[in-house]
């Protein structure tokens, strides 16, 4: 069964607004969880880096103001698209590392959020 | 720079038929290999990945894949093809597991 939860799947709003997306993992720690951003048939990019405790890494080019991440708990991290406008629309992925499990654990995803901007 | 590059936008074969997926990899030091299966609207889906050991790796749905250090390369491979198989393929790198580097994706049709 899925180990990472992401809600909602889908989200159109309109513009200005603000969003928040939800990642859990479900049954497990997740010490370190990740923000990915995917374009319509294209790959991944790697938004940022949530790890427990602490304030996100960005990578970049990415507006940390724009895309407000807290991972306040170790099964909970949420991305918050501030103010969004439609070219913010894309799907939006997160995954998980177990860190309980031991090293060298790959990182499992969640579902995805399809976010459109009107 | 870093780099996954899978040279196959698109890949069609008949339901039945062997499959190999290419995927090719620019790196300082020998990386952690993986490859991803996503369906449309979804998330990813860890196949089989390499860390270290045996470069014949065994994945889930019958997929294998085979890291040659000499070609820089994790080709992904199944001897018969599944309808279910259809979907988004991805490769990716990483000197951890932790950050990611992930190539354009291979799109896979099965046509029966």
């Amino acid at each position: 069964g899925a180990v990472v939860s992401q809600h909602p799947s889908r989200v159109i709003c309109k513009s200005g607004t603000s969003v928040k997306i939800e990642c859990r993992s479900l049954d497990f720690q997740a010490t370190t969880m990740f923000w990915y951003r995917q374009f319509p048939k294209q790959s991944l990019m790697l938004m940022a880096t949530s790890n427990e405790g602490s304030k996100a890494t960005y990578e970049q080019g990415v507006e940390k103001d724009k895309f407000l991440i807290n991972h306040a708990s170790l099964t909970l991290s949420t991305l918050t698209v501030t103010s969004a406008h439609p070219e913010d629309s894309s799907f939006y992925i997160c995954s998980a590392i177990f860190r309980d499990r031991g090293s060298n654990q790959p990182q499992h995803f969640g579902d995805g959020t399809r976010l459109s901007i009107l | 720079a870093q780099s996954v590059t899978q040279p196959d936008i698109h890949i069609t074969v008949s339901e039945g038929a062997s499959l190999e997926l290419r995927c090719n990899y620019s790196y300082g030091a020998t990386p952690y290999l993986f490859w991803y299966v996503q369906s449309p609207g979804q998330g990813l889906q860890l196949l089989l990945k390499y860390f270290s050991g045996d470069t014949l790796v065994q994945g889930i749905k019958g997929f294998e894949a085979e890291f040659k250090r000499s070609q820089s390369s994790f080709n992904l491979r199944k001897p018969s093809v599944h309808w279910s198989d259809a979907a988004e393929y991805f490769c990716a790198v990483a000197l951890n597991t932790d950050k990611l580097i992930f190539g354009t994706g291979t799109r896979l049709q099965v046509f029966p």
